[in-house]
């Protein structure tokens, strides 16, 4: 069982939908990851927190919105997405923003699909 | 332009064949992490290597880091079935740089 739960594990929605993603880890971790990862390819950086900041945005389109309201929860709030934003949102953890030799704790991603 | 090139992109074997995954870069990283993802569910972290030149073994999988702490391998002895999966490369710099992913099955 992974240590960083994500939640729903589905999610169909349509383009005028707002929905939230939600991660959870109980690791003591002071970072927190969201990524992208479409099928059969590697994860994509979208945001980083660090203690509870948002440290690195990727440049990220606004309709997706990161919140980490404390240092176990992150969020990822979406409204008006597209059909090319349908893939598998993954959420990690490690202990500190600073990625010299930090494993990242994954979790097992919400497959969302966009109508 | 890939930061880290990973090979190869497929690789499909008999069981008990032996294989090997590689991973290079023209730039020098502080760390080196290998991951494993199945279908459905994250990556899951199989070894870091830090120091230039350093072998890392978990059980069947030999790991190496290159001197120059640009390029590793994977190498996997008597691939099983449950070998199967999604590798990935992962270089630490400012943050984690993924290489392209080596897809690998193993038929029984």
């Amino acid at each position: 069982d992974t240590e960083v739960t994500q939640t729903p594990k589905h999610l169909v929605m349509g383009m005028t939908n707002k929905k939230s993603l939600k991660c959870e880890q109980h690791m003591g971790h002071r970072a927190m990851y969201w990524y992208k990862q479409k099928a059969k390819k590697p994860p994509e950086l979208m945001f980083v927190y660090s203690y509870e900041k948002l440290s690195i945005n990727e440049s990220v389109p606004s309709r997706f919105s990161p919140e980490c309201p404390n240092s176990s929860l992150l969020n990822l709030h979406l409204h008006a997405l597209q059909p090319e934003d349908s893939a598998l949102y993954l959420c990690a953890s490690s202990q500190t923003d600073r990625a010299l030799n930090q494993p990242q704790h994954f979790g097992d991603g919400t497959r969302l699909s966009i109508l | 332009t890939q930061l880290l090139e990973q090979s190869p992109q497929f690789l499909s074997i008999q069981e008990g064949e032996n294989l090997t995954v590689y991973c290079n870069s023209s730039s020098v990283f502080s760390s080196l992490q290998w991951y494993r993802q199945e279908p459905g569910e994250g990556p899951v972290l199989l070894v870091t290597v830090v120091t230039g030149g350093e072998v890392k073994k978990l059980k069947r999988l030999t790991f190496q880091f290159g001197d120059a702490r640009k390029d590793s391998s994977l190498h996997i002895t008597a691939a099983q079935p449950g070998d199967t999966g999604l590798y990935l490369c992962a270089g630490s710099r400012n943050k984690l740089v993924f290489g392209a992913g080596t897809i690998l099955r193993v038929k029984s």
